[in-house]
């Protein structure tokens, strides 16, 4: 089956700096890589997603990139604000196969 | 808005009880998802289910059921619960056509006493 792991576990940046967390996968079949913020006390949320025929998909200050030949893809948020601070989940599935696979977490925490 | 909702937020029972955690959406959502969270291992999949009385196994199915007797309610059951079943449970829905996107309930954190 895939396996998604994910760097760092946590990551401190201060606010106005620029974060990334990294994905891998195994699965050369997985076509679709969401990632998913987590507040404390909350379910994960949606925050971006990106499809294999995309390299690259920006919204505000969250962008995503892919490379299918190294199979990793990675959440880039520039202009950190406090809000930001939270676990972030990278995630793959397969093509028509709605289940996901995610990697570990990153806690991301954005000092003032 | 979009609403997935678990019965309980914190669990405690006793090893060998029988647990039942609950889900329900309220989206008219096809797809739903049971999946337990716990530190440094993200979330795994336990079961996840298509349609009414339909459920798929997922990577961690050992040691618990699932029921979806309505579309919009799937029950998660830990037949004789352990200690090693304390965890985060998390419950999520999905449209089953266009966006791939899971919604997710609170979670229920469970402790096996």
């Amino acid at each position: 089956g895939e396996n998604v792991e994910q760097h760092p576990s946590t990551l401190s940046v201060q606010e106005g700096d620029s974060a990334v967390i990294k994905c891998t996968y195994s699965d050369s079949a997985s076509n679709y890589f969401p990632w998913y913020k987590q507040e404390l006390g909350k379910g994960p949320q949606l925050i971006i997603d990106i499809r294999s025929n995309v390299g690259e998909k920006k919204d505000q200050r969250i962008a995503v990139t892919l490379n299918k030949t190294a199979k990793h893809f990675s959440l880039h948020i520039t202009e950190t604000q406090p809000e930001d601070s939270a676990v972030y989940f990278c995630a793959a599935s397969i093509t028509g196969r709605r289940a996901l696979t995610f990697g570990s977490g990153t806690r991301l925490q954005v000092q003032p | 808005d979009v609403k997935v909702t678990q019965s309980s937020r914190y669990l405690v029972k006793r090893t060998g009880e029988k647990v039942f955690l609950e889900c329900v959406q309220d989206m008219d959502h096809e797809n739903m998802f049971w999946y337990r969270q716990d530190p440094g291992l993200g979330l795994r999949l336990i079961y996840f289910s298509y349609d009414v009385k339909m459920k798929e196994k997922g990577d961690i199915p050992e040691g618990y059921s699932v029921s979806r007797e309505k579309k919009e309610r799937f029950s998660l059951i830990l037949e004789s619960a352990s200690t090693n079943q304390t965890s985060m449970y998390l419950c999520a829905s999905q449209r089953s056509r266009g966006n791939y996107e899971q919604y997710f309930g609170p979670g229920t954190r469970l402790t096996v006493t």
